[in-house]
């Protein structure tokens, strides 16, 4: 079937640190790839996207790139800060399937 | 892109009793989705709603707890009816729209006692 493996978290960090949250996919066809993030007491917002191979999505900072190789889409941050404390979600769509399929979500901490 | 309002964003109930959740999308959407993200845990999808049509449940969710109304393209409710307090989550009403890009709600944080 259909699904999104994440990275387990917590995963706590210093500020300034490198960050990588791993995110592979199992899909048929050729899903759309997303990135949302949660922060403490809020809903949902979308960070980055990519609708197909090779594409590059990138916000705030943040980039992930679409690996049809290897089924992935990590999640990457040059020098993260305090408030990019969050928890982040790895998701896809299929193409005509309207319906996210949601990974289990990565907490960050960022220490001062 | 598409704006979407929840309403109330959290509510403490009393178990046994029902809560009305309302989504109201700023654009006409076919689809609309409900979903449920209970406490540290990620997003798992209740049920479909379709305009017209009853809406299509998810395994696990049945219409009789989970309600959903779908009067027009641009509103529809979820009612957590009978609540127990393992009914305390945040519940997100979600659309897709443009290149399949989905927007969420700010969501309804339900805490029954």
């Amino acid at each position: 079937g259909n699904s999104v493996t994440q990275m387990e978290g917590p995963v706590t960090l210093s500020e300034e640190a490198f960050l990588t949250i791993n995110c592979t996919y199992t899909a048929t066809g050729y899903p759309s790839l997303f990135w949302y993030v949660q922060y403490p007491g809020e809903g949902l917002q979308l960070l980055l996207k990519a609708t197909k191979a090779d594409d590059k999505g990138s916000n705030k900072g943040f980039e992930a790139t679409y690996r049809k190789e290897t089924t992935s889409f990590h999640l990457e941050k040059g020098s993260v800060q305090v408030s990019d404390s969050a928890v982040y979600f790895c998701a896809l769509i299929l193409t005509g399937g309207f319906k996210t399929i949601f990974g289990a979500g990565t907490r960050l901490f960022v220490k001062a | 892109s598409a704006v979407i309002s929840q309403k109330p964003s959290r509510d403490i109930c009393q178990r046994g009793t029902s809560l009305t959740i309302q989504c109201q999308v700023d654009s006409q959407v076919t689809m609309m989705f409900w979903y449920r993200q209970q406490p540290g845990q990620s997003l798992t999808l209740i049920a479909t709603a379709n305009q017209g049509s009853e809406a299509t449940y998810e395994s696990g969710f049945v219409i009789d707890k989970f309600p959903i109304s779908r009067p027009n393209l641009t509103f529809s409710t979820l009612t957590v009816s009978n609540m127990s307090p393992e009914d305390s989550s945040i519940y997100l009403c979600s659309v897709v729209g443009g290149l399949t890009e989905a927007f969420f709600g700010q969501g309804t944080r339900l805490t029954v006692v």
